[in-house]
């Protein structure tokens, strides 16, 4: 199947510091997607990217999608507490479209 | 984006009992899915819901448990049948839009079953 592995788990970090998490998967997508889901809301999409090698800014966000389309990663800069939430990496499930297979997570959380 | 609204946003019912869980999308949208995400995990695609026809089920997920209706390109509902503790989840309906495969999601429905 399509696995997408995300690390980290979790982060604990302070305001003002730099984040970084990666999500790997054992196939090939053609589209990767960034999501961030606060508690009682569902994801909300941050980052969509869709060539081998995109490099992609949203504000403080930065996302890559690996050359060999098996990886991305996502970095966020100067955290505030705000940025608390769970990001989830996410590609679309084989010949399904729209439909997406998510990775675990990685938890944020930012202490002032 | 299309605006998604799920209706109810939360729920406790009793066990044995069913839950009918609506998606009302703000435009017409060719694609409309339904996930289940658990407590502390990430989210699972339940089905497709297609305009018209019968729902196309992931694996591990049947019609009889939960039945989908999809009877206009704006709204969807999807039924908890027969719920049990283990249902317990959040209930997400997602749309997608355009030439690329963005997915966007409603709210979500939080079920606790006692």
């Amino acid at each position: 199947g399509q696995q997408l592995n995300q690390s980290p788990q979790s982060m604990f970090i302070q305001e003002g510091e730099d984040v970084s998490m990666n999500c790997t998967s054992s196939s090939i997508f053609n589209t990767w997607l960034w999501y961030k889901q606060e508690p009682g809301e569902g994801p909300v999409l941050l980052i969509a990217l869709y060539k081998a090698g995109e490099l992609t800014s949203n504000g403080r966000l930065t996302a890559q999608f690996g050359i060999t389309r098996k990886d991305s990663f996502l970095n966020i800069s100067a955290s505030i507490p705000s940025d608390v939430g769970i990001y989830f990496c996410a590609g679309p499930l084989a010949n399904s479209g729209y439909a997406l297979n998510f990775g675990k997570g990685t938890s944020l959380l930012v202490t002032p | 984006s299309a605006v998604i609204s799920q209706k109810p946003s939360r729920d406790i019912c009793q066990r044995g009992t069913s839950l009918t869980i609506q998606c009302q999308v703000d435009s017409q949208v060719t694609m409309m899915f339904w996930y289940r995400q658990q407590p502390g995990q990430s989210l699972t695609l339940i089905a497709t819901a297609n305009q018209g026809s019968e729902a196309t089920y992931e694996s591990g997920f049947v019609i009889d448990k939960f039945p989908i209706s999809r009877p206009n390109l704006t709204f969807s509902t999807l039924t908890v049948s027969n719920m049990s503790p283990e249902d317990s989840s959040i209930y997400l309906c997602s749309v997608g839009q355009g030439v690329n495969t963005e997915a966007f999601f409603g709210q979500g429905t939080r079920l606790t079953v006692v």
